[in-house]
């Protein structure tokens, strides 16, 4: 089956430091890609990061970065420096073909002042 | 530059009631579309999507049906609507499979 599993329901930060969120995932393919979306409270979902499994080297974007390991199928989402407005939901999602596009159940993130 | 549209952003129906939730793309062609609905502290279930006008796939049998008039319009509907319709619906669009996709502002359903 495919899934993904975001193990971390809530998570908070201190604002200016760093976090990290967890995601696991369950696939039997060798070809995908992965993303991380942010959906803050008026929930638009927005494009964090995406990664291409067939690419070792970790995506980066300003300050979001990810841990990409295949082989434990895991793609962890780093925030740095993280901002008042980095408040929001964060989902992980892997697609497979134009149809197969697998999300987690979200880690809420809040960043304490 | 693509924009997606999505509307109504809020909607209030009675048990029984139709549905018509609209959502256009512009500036691009031949785009994949897809709804999901995403229930309170959950993930995004995908409901339908289409390659092209006319062609819809449907992923969850259920009370809602999609259409695709034309090549940037996607249409989900209902002729009665349930309790359990109620959620957030997300309609998203993208290019191909090497594309993220790019969803809308979400449509806020509510039946009593």
């Amino acid at each position: 089956a495919q899934t993904v599993t975001q193990s971390q329901p809530e998570m908070s930060v201190q604002e200016a430091e760093t976090v990290t969120l967890s995601c696991t995932y369950d696939t039997s393919e060798s070809d995908y890609y992965l993303f991380w979306y942010k959906q803050p409270p008026s929930r638009q979902m927005i494009l964090v990061i995406r990664q291409e499994a067939y690419k070792q080297q970790n995506a980066t974007e300003n300050r979001f970065s990810v841990n990409f390991q295949k082989a434990a199928k895991s793609f962890s989402l780093k925030i740095s420096d993280s901002q008042l407005g980095d408040a929001a939901m964060y989902f992980c999602a892997y697609r497979i073909t134009e149809n197969q596009f697998y999300f987690g159940t979200g880690t809420s993130l809040t960043v304490i002042p | 530059s693509q924009t997606i549209h999505q509307w109504p952003a809020t909607l209030v129906q009675p048990v029984g009631s139709p549905l018509s939730l609209e959502c256009t793309v512009e500036g691009t062609s031949n785009p994949n579309l897809y709804w999901y609905r995403q229930a309170a502290g959950r993930g995004l279930q995908l409901l339908f999507y289409s390659v092209g006008i006319g062609q819809i796939s449907s992923e969850v049998p259920q009370n809602l049906s999609a259409s695709r008039p034309q090549d940037r319009q996607f249409i989900l509907s209902s002729k009665k609507l349930l309790l359990s319709d109620s959620g957030f619906y997300l309609c998203a669009w993208s290019l191909n499979r090497l594309q993220p996709q790019h969803f809308g502002d979400g449509t806020r359903l509510s039946i009593l």
